[in-house]
């Protein structure tokens, strides 16, 4: 399968715990997203990395969100000190510059659930 | 601020019937409109999109119409198989920038056999 991988899939943790995500774009594409999809919602963007380059972070993204991209490869994102709002599907997304309409191409998603 | 109202919350079709998905949108620098179809567990999957030189396009049973004086645009899915029962989300984004996607809030769209 070459499509966007996430893991792990499902994350239950308790409130203050750190946490980190992975996510594997697809091979050729330089751009990265991150989203976060609360129930009943569409997905929010939360950060952008072309290539190694984190280039823009939502208003969302509080300093307890840090995201990397080491490499320009796959990407993870951390939280620290969880909170009961945290619990969400963090979503991640890779495209190509040379897609026709900057088409963004959706992992399965993390979905995370803080006691 | 929500920059993209979809409507409506929620739509049940019968097979073969058409459904209809409205979005509108406030932000005039959007210049590329995609619709995307999420079933419950999986990511949104990229189903069709439109930039806003064109008012119509057509990809199988699934039309987008777009009004730019409007500042509206609408998903058409003609034939409904109840296989097309998902959530669908309209969303936007501006070339030249970072492209991220302001998504609406979500249709979930359920087609009786």
């Amino acid at each position: 399968d070459t499509g966007v991988s996430q893991d792990p899939r499902h994350k239950i943790t308790k409130r203050g715990q750190n946490v980190t995500f992975r996510c594997d774009p697809i091979s050729e594409h330089n751009r990265l997203y991150w989203y976060r999809q609360t129930l009943g919602q569409g997905p929010e963007f939360l950060t952008y990395f072309q290539n190694e380059a984190q280039l823009e972070k939502s208003r969302l993204l509080s300093d307890r969100f840090s995201a990397e991209r080491p490499k320009g490869s796959f990407s993870t994102l951390e939280i620290q000190r969880t909170e009961q709002g945290d619990s969400a599907m963090y979503l991640c997304a890779s495209s190509s510059p040379g897609l026709f309409l900057n088409e963004q191409f959706f992992g399965p998603g993390t979905r995370l659930t803080v006691l | 601020q929500q920059q993209v109202k979809q409507s409506p919350q929620s739509l049940i079709v019968q097979k073969g019937g058409i459904s209809i998905i409205n979005c509108a949108y406030e932000n005039t620098a959007f210049d590329y409109f995609p619709w995307y179809q999420q079933f419950p567990g999986k990511g949104p999957a990229l189903l069709i999109a439109i930039r806003p030189d064109v008012s119509e396009k057509k990809e199988g049973r699934f039309t987008i119409s777009f009004n730019k004086s409007a500042k509206q645009f609408s998903l058409h899915i003609m034939d409904s198989q109840p296989g097309d029962s998902a959530t669908y989300f309209c969303a936007a984004s501006i070339s030249g920038s970072a492209r991220q996607l302001t998504f609406g809030s979500g249709t979930q769209l359920t087609v009786l056999p």
